[in-house]
């Protein structure tokens, strides 16, 4: 299984910050990575797939990069409503599944 | 608007069984793969159960596999998921959401439903 590691695990920061979330994988997932957004109580929303695209709607304030095992999402400059759990998810071909990272979370300092 | 919309969970106790729909509109549900992702009280998202628009494809997690079973019914634009041999450990909020790009990634979520497992 392919484990997901995400760092940091808290990232404090202030509204206009640009903030930095990375994400590493145990082996390759060529460029089969999301990134999702949790707000306490809600269910989480998709940012971005296959590693860079943006989902419909999502502000292009978020952006995604990366391959292989080294995955970044940023955000160019904190909004009050971005500060939320942040989980980055792989699919793999075989064993057919996926799994996510164990998220960060995006604090106000 | 596309919306999914779970239901069935409850307090259950260990060993005991329990089936989650999950009712979708908005949109034309066969033609979408659908997944099952558990989440435990302040944990990660864990991913649980694949099918394809037909219902032909489907893979489950290894945590799962052997106890819950995943089906549709196209007609009725219902998803479920059939929970068996219930543990504490399978305490969480389950979602279901719709999958693309081959049904891997997740881009409309239920609000979930909290399944609680206890003596």
């Amino acid at each position: 299984e392919i484990v997901l590691t995400q760092s940091p695990a808290t990232l404090s920061l202030s509204p206009g910050e640009r903030a930095t979330l990375s994400c590493r994988a145990s082996q390759s997932v060529s460029a089969y990575l999301a990134w999702y957004q949790q707000k306490p109580g809600q269910a989480p929303r998709l940012l971005i797939y296959d590693a860079s695209n943006r989902a419909p709607g999502i502000p292009a304030r978020f952006s995604g990069s990366g391959s292989g095992t080294d995955f970044t999402l940023t955000i160019r400059s904190l909004e009050p409503e971005d500060f939320a759990v942040y989980y980055c998810q792989q699919r793999s071909n075989w064993p057919p599944g996926l799994t996510f990272g164990g998220g960060t979370k995006v604090e106000i300092k | 608007q596309v919306q999914l919309v779970e239901s069935g969970g409850g307090l259950v106790k260990p060993g005991g069984s329990l089936r989650l729909p999950c009712a979708a509109s908005g949109f034309t549900f066969s033609d979408y793969y659908m997944n099952w992702v558990r989440q435990a009280p302040g944990k990660g998202l864990e991913w649980i159960a694949y099918i394809s628009g037909s219902g032909h494809t489907i893979y489950y997690a290894d945590s799962v596999k052997g106890r819950f079973t995943i089906s549709r019914d196209n007609a009725k634009d219902l998803l479920y998921l059939q929970m068996n041999s219930l543990r504490a450990q399978d305490t969480a909020v389950y979602f279901c959401a719709r999958g693309v790009r081959s049904g891997w990634y997740f881009d409309y979520w239920g609000q979930g439903t909290l399944v609680a497992v206890s003596s």
